[in-house]
């Protein structure tokens, strides 16, 4: 069975500084893996997925994530935060149409 | 049209009340989920519709009853619930069952049980 591990539950960081937050999963096979954002009391949004192929991908809002076959990771990063990227993150790993989210990280960003 | 659109947004009922969640999408998605998300937890799956058919009950108990009338819409009907269900209940859909890749979730019903 998949796992996700987010090792961070919160992270703070001033507006217009870089942002990583980390993910490690467990699967036995090539994964799907994903990023979502929620806001308070709202769904789930995403903000980009991996599937094959280049390990570096791109996606919305100013988001990158970078899958590391070998140490089971898929980071998400961001270069440079703004006020509107404080909400909640959730790494996800797919198998099949099964989700699998990790624990979360809430971002608080500072002023 | 990419919104999945869930009714009520807030819900507040009793332990002996009945009352349905809402969910419908007009993206021509053959499958249809629910999630139940515990504040400050990640969501959790309930069930998977998939061409109208129940394909995934992750052991939920009988006191939640999905139905999926039609393509475009899923229910789940709540009767004789516990404090301990109070949650963001999530629909969300996809192209078809076996293609994870695009999960459209909906804004939630926040429900709580008194």
């Amino acid at each position: 069975a998949q796992s996700v591990t987010q090792p961070d539950i919160h992270i703070t960081v001033s507006e217009g500084a870089s942002l990583e937050l980390r993910c490690n999963y467990s699967y036995g096979a090539t994964p799907y893996l994903f990023w979502y954002v929620q806001s308070p009391g709202q769904g789930l949004q995403l903000l980009l997925k991996y599937f094959s192929g280049d390990t570096l991908v791109q996606g919305i809002k100013g988001f990158e994530a970078e899958f590391k076959r070998s140490q089971s990771s898929f980071n998400l990063r961001k270069p440079s935060v703004h006020w509107s990227d404080a909400a909640e993150y959730f790494c996800a790993v797919g198998a099949g149409n099964k989700l699998t989210f990790g624990g979360g990280t809430r971002v608080l960003v500072k002023p | 049209d990419t919104e999945v659109t869930q009714t009520p947004k807030h819900l507040v009922m009793g332990m002996t009340n009945k009352k349905s969640l809402k969910c419908e999408q007009h993206m021509g998605h053959r499958a249809m989920y629910w999630y139940k998300q515990k504040a400050k937890k990640p969501p959790e799956l309930m069930f998977v519709y998939s061409y109208e058919k129940l394909s995934i009950n992750e052991s939920v108990p009988s006191r939640f009853s999905p139905e999926c009338p039609n393509s475009s819409l899923l229910n789940l009907h709540l009767h004789a619930l516990q404090p301990e269900d109070s949650a963001l209940y999530l629909c969300a859909s996809s192209q078809n069952r076996d293609r994870s890749e695009k999960l459209f979730f909906g804004s939630g019903t926040q429900l709580s049980v008194l």
